[in-house]
């Protein structure tokens, strides 16, 4: 089975400090999408970010930016000048381009930002 | 654009009983995915459809679940006779024909007891 691992189940911040969660995935194809989703109390998945594997350059949203290393199979989400709108689970999800394109989602990881 | 609707937020029923959830996608939007998110894991897909035909169904689990999208736009998941493992958050999105970026809506929070 094709697999995406987020080996950290929580992780908590101070307001303002960075934090790096972390992903890897498993996967034969060359061409994918991997995503961050940011997922609040109210349940709805709400996309932070997204990196097309074939794109050496790696994705920035304002305070988010990811560290996308396709030889390891590795895509790290940094959150920089963190804020109390950021705490929520997130999770990675890996979509494959042919055939059937569901996303395959990670565990997850619980973040808390601190007053 | 309004989002994807769902409805009922939340539901309880006892085991062996029926539900069905409804979905109303973003309009426009061909493919819509049904994934399932037990408490403390990440959502995994039931099924997902493109138009009115099913490109995936292969995690549905037949015996008790199912799915349809009429004329391609609404959908409704039922599960009959639910058991208790089925207690989990239903996730309804949909997207422009994949690949592309899938829209969530807020999910129906079922608890079998």
């Amino acid at each position: 089975a094709q697999t995406v691992t987020q080996s950290q189940p929580e992780m908590s911040v101070q307001e303002a400090e960075t934090v790096t969660l972390s992903c890897t995935y498993d996967t034969s194809e060359s061409n994918y999408y991997l995503f961050w989703y940011k997922q609040p109390p109210s349940r709805q998945m709400i996309l932070v970010i997204r990196q097309e594997a074939y794109k050496q350059q790696n994705a920035t949203e304002n305070r988010f930016s990811v560290n996308f290393q396709k030889a390891a199979k590795s895509f790290s989400l940094k959150i920089s000048d963190s804020q109390l709108g950021d705490t929520a689970m997130y999770f990675c999800a890996r979509q494959r381009i042919q055939g059937a394109q569901k996303l395959v989602f990670g565990q997850g990881t619980r973040l808390t930002i601190n007053p | 654009e309004a989002g994807v609707a769902q409805s009922p937020r939340y539901k309880i029923i006892e085991k062996r009983q029926s539900v069905a959830f409804w979905c109303n996608p973003i309009s426009g939007h061909a493919t819509l995915y049904w994934y399932q998110q037990i408490l403390g894991q990440g959502p995994k897909l039931l099924i997902q459809f493109q138009n009115n035909g099913v490109v995936d169904d292969s995690q549905l689990p037949k015996d008790r679940f199912s799915a349809e999208r009429l004329k391609g736009v609404d959908s409704t998941l039922k599960i009959q006779p639910a058991k208790l493992e089925d207690s989990a958050v239903y996730l309804c999105a949909s997207s422009l024909a994949a690949p592309t970026v899938p829209t969530f809506g807020s999910g129906t929070r079922l608890t079998v007891v």
